[in-house]
């Protein structure tokens, strides 16, 4: 019973063009929705978050959207760079306690 | 000044043997926790301390045992490691009753 599902494994995206990396969870009582990114053969990288009092939080070229109603999330990345080529993760977390991760899509960015 | 730090970063190991896995952090967190990625590449909750006292213990077989001598450091003891214990490990910390948590490089374990 995964509470958290990324249902692309992976996305390939031109070089100058957005990402769109979505993410879709079961419980309404999540309350904090987190992005990282992970290289190979390195920890998961914090990106961004966003509250459940909130549908979006932008930092630079990436954005996160919530959708509470469709439990639903999704991260933008405008324009997208070689250099974003990673596993991207979303995760959710209630105030103190575990994460609890997608099972990742991987994101090539062709230039 | 790496920020959350782990060794070995690799290690290979036979069935049986009993093996540990250290992790620091510098950011001054109170929380850290241990993270096991498996072959399907799900990260999942093993452990988490807050301040050295054990605040999640995420069903996992009691030969793992965390140990956290200060709030700084989370060690992991596995014993008579098994096949299916093949994975990396990540240990992370947070601040206390923050949401977003800060990971290490991970230890990738082999048992043979």
């Amino acid at each position: 019973d995964q509470q958290v599902k990324q249902n692309s494994p992976s996305l390939s995206v031109q070089e100058g063009r957005i990402s769109i990396l979505n993410c879709d969870y079961t419980n309404s009582m999540f309350d904090y929705f987190l992005w990282y990114k992970k290289y190979p053969a390195e920890g998961p990288t914090f990106l961004i978050s966003i509250s459940s009092i909130k549908d979006k939080n932008e930092d630079g070229r990436f954005t996160v959207f919530l959708n509470k109603s469709a439990k639903h999330l999704s991260l933008h990345i405008v324009p997208s760079q070689p250099g974003d080529s990673a596993v991207y993760f979303c995760a959710v977390n209630r105030q103190g306690g575990k994460l609890i991760f997608g099972q990742g899509t991987e994101l090539s960015v062709k230039p | 000044d790496t920020a959350v730090s782990q060794t070995p970063k690799y290690l290979v190991t036979q069935m049986g043997n009993d093996k540990s896995i250290k992790c620091e952090q510098n950011l001054g967190h109170d929380t850290m926790y241990w993270y096991k990625q498996d072959s399907k590449k799900f990260l999942k909750i093993m452990f988490s301390y807050n301040n050295k006292e054990l605040i999640i213990n995420e069903t996992v077989p009691n030969r793992f045992s965390p140990k956290s001598p200060d709030k700084a450091h989370l060690n992991l003891h596995i014993n008579s490691l098994e096949l299916g214990d093949s994975a990396v490990y990540f240990c992370a910390s947070s601040a206390l009753m923050a949401y977003e948590q800060y990971f290490g490089p991970g230890t990738r374990l082999t048992v043979t």
